[in-house]
This record gives C-alpha cells, structure tokens and sequence, in this order.
C-alpha cells in the first residue's frame, strides 16, 4: 500500500496570501495524483488530476506540480471560500490512498 | 447535470447489514468506473472500494474485504454497496463518486449517507 504523508497538518494563513500545501508518496506514483477540496457538510470537490491539471471549473488561483514522490499544490491570493481541508490521492495502483489531509484556517 | 445522490444509512446494530445505494443521473452511467468513500468523525477521507463499468473488475480496501460487496444496476443507473458484519469503526460518512475519464479521479461525489454502528 502507497503512503500518502501531508504537510502542514494545520497551515493558517491571511486572506490574500498564498499557500502552499505538500504531499509525499511513500513510492513513486508517477503523476497518479488528485487533490481535493472539503468542507464540513459538503461533498468532497477535486481541485487538480494528473498532478497539475485543473478539473473543470477550478480558479486559476489553485496550481498543482510534482511528479514521482513530492507533490505540492499551491492556492495564491486566499479567498475565504478557500478556508478548507485539503487532500492528495494516488491512483497508480489499489488500494487508491488519501493523504491524512491539510486544514487550511484563517489566520 | 451530474448527479450522485445517496440513500440507505442510518443506525444499526453492531453485526448488523446495510445495503446502501447511490442513483446517478445527468451522465452514461454504463461508462465510468464508480467508487464509494467514506469519513469516519473527525478523520480524513478513506477509499473503500471501485467498479469497472462491466462489473468484472472490483477492488476494495482490505479492512472491508468480505464483509463489504460493491455492485451495480447499469439499466437502473445505480450503485450498490452491501455492508455486512458492521462495526463500530465502520461508522462513518459513505460517499458515493464517479471515477472520471481517462486519468481523471473521482470527479463527481455525491452528498453522502451517514452509516452509525451502534448499541
């Protein structure tokens, strides 16, 4: 089973500052990987695929990279609507793995 | 407009079953892969199993394995997931989510149904 490992557990940050959110996979998962935006009560929303393909309807504001182990997702310009728990995902092999997942707050 | 929406949770017993549904609508469910996730309280997101269109391929996570079946109805456009010998660390939030296209992931989610194991 691939490792999802995420950091910061807690990021808290000012409206309109940046963020930038990590995911290490504990074996190469290529550029299987998917982020996810969740908020309490609402489905999850996947942010990024492909490790740095926007899904459909995604705010520029919200860029992925990495490929192989290290993968970072990175918001610019904070809205409040960004205020959220983020995850990473692999999907190179089964078990699909999330990541423990990042609480973006408000500072 | 996709649509996932969600039916079957609620309380039960430990040992318990449940069969849980998902009705998609607004896509050719017959042509994506489908999954379920589920959030226990205050924990992160868990994938707990998938279904190739066909049915013929299916994978779940391992703490599940026997105990929880993931099936579907292509003609009635719906997702199953049969939960049997329930307990108490299966409570949780059950999301129902397509798997997109291509090396699209889950794409479209559904709200979720609350499972609750409990005496």
């Amino acid at each position: 089973e691939i490792v999802m490992t995420q950091s910061p557990a807690i990021l808290s940050v000012s409206p309109g500052e940046g963020a930038t959110l990590s995911c290490r996979a504990s074996q190469s998962v290529s550029s299987n990987l998917a982020w996810y935006q969740h908020k309490p009560g609402q489905a999850p929303r996947l942010l990024i695929y492909g490790a740095s393909t926007r899904a459909t309807g995604i705010p520029a504001r919200f860029s992925g990279s990495g490929s192989g182990t290290e993968f970072t997702l990175t918001i610019s310009s904070l809205q409040s609507e960004d205020f959220a728990v983020y995850y990473c995902q692999h999907y190179k092999n089964w078990p699909r793995t999330f990541g423990r997942g990042t609480t973006l707050e408000i500072k | 407009e996709v649509q996932l929406v969600e039916s079957g949770g609620g309380l039960v017993q430990p040992g318990g079953s449940l069969r849980l549904s998902c009705a998609a609508s607004g896509f050719t469910f017959s042509r994506y892969w489908m999954a379920w996730v589920r959030q226990a309280p205050g924990k992160g997101l868990e994938w707990v199993a998938s279904i190739r269109e066909d049915s013929i391929e299916r994978y779940s996570v391992d703490s599940v394995t026997g105990r929880f079946t993931i099936s579907r109805d292509n003609a009635q456009n719906s997702l199953y997931l049969e939960i049997n010998s329930l307990r108490a660390e299966d409570t949780a939030v059950y999301y129902c989510a397509r798997d997109g296209p291509g090396i699209v992931e889950f794409d479209y989610w559904g709200q979720g149904a609350l499972v609750t194991v409990s005496s």
